[in-house]
């Protein structure tokens, strides 16, 4: 089946601007994950959602920042008032059981 | 909170011989530990992992071994061939509970010269 898929796959943006960064997990998995990677460092988790509960926001850097999902489908990150330092890769996982989490291909975001 | 520190951070090794990277993590509460490959340009893929039950988990010429007691585990890559060149990254389960949420090391680039 499919696997998980992001959009877009580049976005360049000026700052100040807000941008939206969207998530298709894989059909079926409950969990939906969303992490930062920085060039040539780690993932930062920054969101988890699971199911219809409500999601885990403890790693979400600042208040720029908010996620939603609808049900267990599409999940949007949401970045307001960009900052340099936003520029990164940002990953969604998707997983069934907690465990074993399938990631998607993320949007590379570059702020002017 | 929980942290993970992996070392080294660029390994490079003949084509044939063994690689092994190790992470060390901080809350003894953490049972769960994946390990990523990244292909340069690509997404992190799932290549093994192991829960806290369990000491040791092999996959053909991959293997994780896990010591609680010690708070590390390593990934061990047997007969190396060039496409095992990438970034890896362990990761370790932020508790409480099994969210699956991960906290990730620093990735180690393997290079492995034909």
């Amino acid at each position: 089946g499919a696997g998980v898929s992001q959009s877009p796959s580049n976005k360049v943006t000026e700052k100040g601007k807000d941008v939206e960064l969207r998530c298709d997990p894989i059909s079926g998995h409950t969990a939906l994950y969303w992490y930062r990677q920085r060039l040539g460092q780690g993932l930062e988790f920054l969101i988890y959602f699971q199911g219809n509960s409500a999601p885990d926001k403890s790693g979400l850097p600042s208040d720029r920042f908010s996620a939603e999902r609808t049900g267990e489908s599409v999940s949007t990150l949401t970045i307001q008032r960009t900052q340099q330092e936003d520029s990164a890769v940002y990953l969604c996982a998707s997983s069934l059981d907690t465990s074993k989490q399938f990631f998607g291909p993320g949007t590379r975001l570059t702020v002017l | 909170g929980e942290n993970v520190e992996q070392h080294p951070s660029t390994l490079s090794v003949q084509e044939g011989d063994s690689a092994v990277i190790k992470c060390t993590y901080s809350d003894s509460a953490s049972n769960y530990f994946p390990w990523y490959k990244q292909e340069l340009g690509k997404r992190p893929q799932l290549i093994i992992d192991i829960r806290s039950n369990v000491g040791e988990k092999k996959d053909q010429r991959i293997a994780v071994t896990l010591n609680k007691t010690a708070k590390h585990f390593s990934l061990h890559i047997t007969e190396t061939q060039p496409e095992d060149s990438a970034v890896y990254f362990c990761a370790a389960s932020i508790p409480p509970g099994n969210t699956g949420k991960l906290i990730f090391g620093q990735g180690t680039t393997l290079q492995v010269k034909p």
